[in-house]
Order: C-alpha cells, then sequence, then structure tokens
C-alpha cells in the first residue's frame, strides 16, 4: 500500500529558528520528492524538489534525502511567520509499470511565533 | 508563468445533479491530474491522463468521471452528485514523466447541498 506519512502537527517554532519537517514513504523504489506548502484557502505552491541523496538547498530551504531510510526532510532557516502554512511532502510511488503520479502526505502544520 | 485555472473557485450543487468541473492549463502539459482534498484525509488522487482521450483511475474513482477531449483541458464530471463529494478540488498538471513535480490550479470548493 502507498504511504506516505508526516507528523500533523501543530509544529510551533519561534520566528528567527530553525523549523525541521519530516517525511517518510512506504515505496523503496521513490526516485522524485517534493515539497510543497500550502497556506489556508489557497492550493498547493512547489517550493523545492530533491531526487539524489543528501541535501539541497535553495535560499532559506534546504531538503534533505535519505533513501536507504526512506526519509526526506525540510529545514527552514530564519523562520518568518509568512511561513505559518500547512507543507505537503510529495512522494512518487510506483506500482506496475511506472509511476501513478504523486502520492501526498497529510501535512505537516507549521506556525511561527513572532 | 505556469498557470493552471479551473472555472469556478466556488460552486454550490444539489443533490443528483450532474456537475462538471473544468480545468485549463496553458504549459503544454501531456500529464493532468483531478485530486480532492478534505481535512484529516490529505490530498487524495481521483483520474489522472498522460494524454489527449486517455484516463486512469486514481485512489478514488468511485462516483467519478473524466474527459480530455484536447491536450489543455481535462474536466471531472460528478455523474449524480452526493453530500459526500463535497470537498476541495484541485487540478494539477506536469511534464512527462509521470513521476515530475506538479502544478495546482487554485480549486474549487463543492457544496453538495
Amino acid at each position: 500500500q502507498k504511504e506516505v506519512e508526516q507528523n500533523s502537527g501543530p509544529l510551533s517554532v519561534p520566528e528567527g529558528a530553525i523549523a525541521s519537517l519530516n517525511c517518510t514513504y512506504s515505496d523503496r523504489v521513490s526516485q522524485s520528492f517534493f515539497w510543497y506548502r500550502q497556506y489556508s484557502g489557497k492550493s498547493p505552491e512547489l517550493i523545492m524538489s530533491i531526487y539524489s541523496n543528501g541535501d539541497k538547498e535553495d535560499g532559506r530551504f534546504t531538503a534533505q534525502l535519505n533513501k536507504a531510510s526512506q526519509y526526506v526532510s525540510l529545514l527552514i532557516r530564519d523562520s518568518q511567520p509568512s511561513d505559518s502554512a500547512t507543507y505537503l511532502c510529495a512522494v512518487s510511488l510506483y506500482s506496475g509499470g511506472g509511476a501513478d503520479g504523486l502520492t501526498f502526505g497529510k501535512g505537516t502544520h507549521l506556525i511561527i511565533q513572532p | 508563468d505556469v498557470k493552471v485555472t479551473q472555472s469556478s473557485r466556488y460552486l454550490v450543487k444539489r443533490t443528483g445533479e450532474k456537475v462538471f468541473l473544468e480545468c485549463v492549463q496553458d504549459m503544454d502539459h501531456e500529464n493532468m491530474f483531478w485530486y480532492r482534498q478534505d481535512p484529516g484525509l490529505g490530498l487524495r488522487l481521483i483520474y489522472f491522463s498522460y494524454d489527449v482521450k486517455m484516463k486512469e483511475k486514481g485512489d478514488i474513482p468511485e462516483g467519478y468521471s473524466v474527459s480530455r477531449e484536447k491536450k489543455e483541458r481535462f474536466s471531472l464530471i460528478l455523474e449524480s452528485a452526493s453530500t459526500n463529494q463535497t470537498s476541495m478540488y484541485l487540478c494539477a498538471s506536469s511534464r512527462p514523466p509521470a513521476d515530475s513535480e506538479a502544478f495546482f490550479g487554485q480549486g474549487t470548493r463543492l457544496t453538495v447541498v
């Protein structure tokens, strides 16, 4: 069964601190991993993609991937109140011959406290 | 700029009505997807399409059908709307392969009364 797991939160982090969001997935052959940010009442917005083991940095965001542990994380440095949102982990999961698009976790609700 | 447009932001329909949700993308993407999002359940895939006139069932296709007559347009059809189909519906598109990054429309909040 395809599964992408996230802690639903809420995760409360003081402004200026590092927010750490985690995601585990069930499919050992997954190749593509994404983080989306979703503000309340809005649609998901892509913020990071990662395909290889290790770290990928983009501004204040760092995605980390460990395929052996089936674990992907997102770090947000110098957290701002505008980072308060729900963060969705998305993973390519496969069945039969190929990928069936992306499977999303239920999301982690992040609150940055001023 | 990436653009996926859903025809309605809010929609209220009566039980038993046939409902059409339209999605258009201007990025020449082959792949298009319909999801629904519910509190506590997250995003769930209803149907997807990798090419014109083709469609594949996702995780929760019951009560829904789709149509893709043109590359840029992917329609979700509720044959006979029921109250348990009240939800946020999200359309997305992506380039091949199927596990590429997906871009979402603004969503349609459907209420069935």
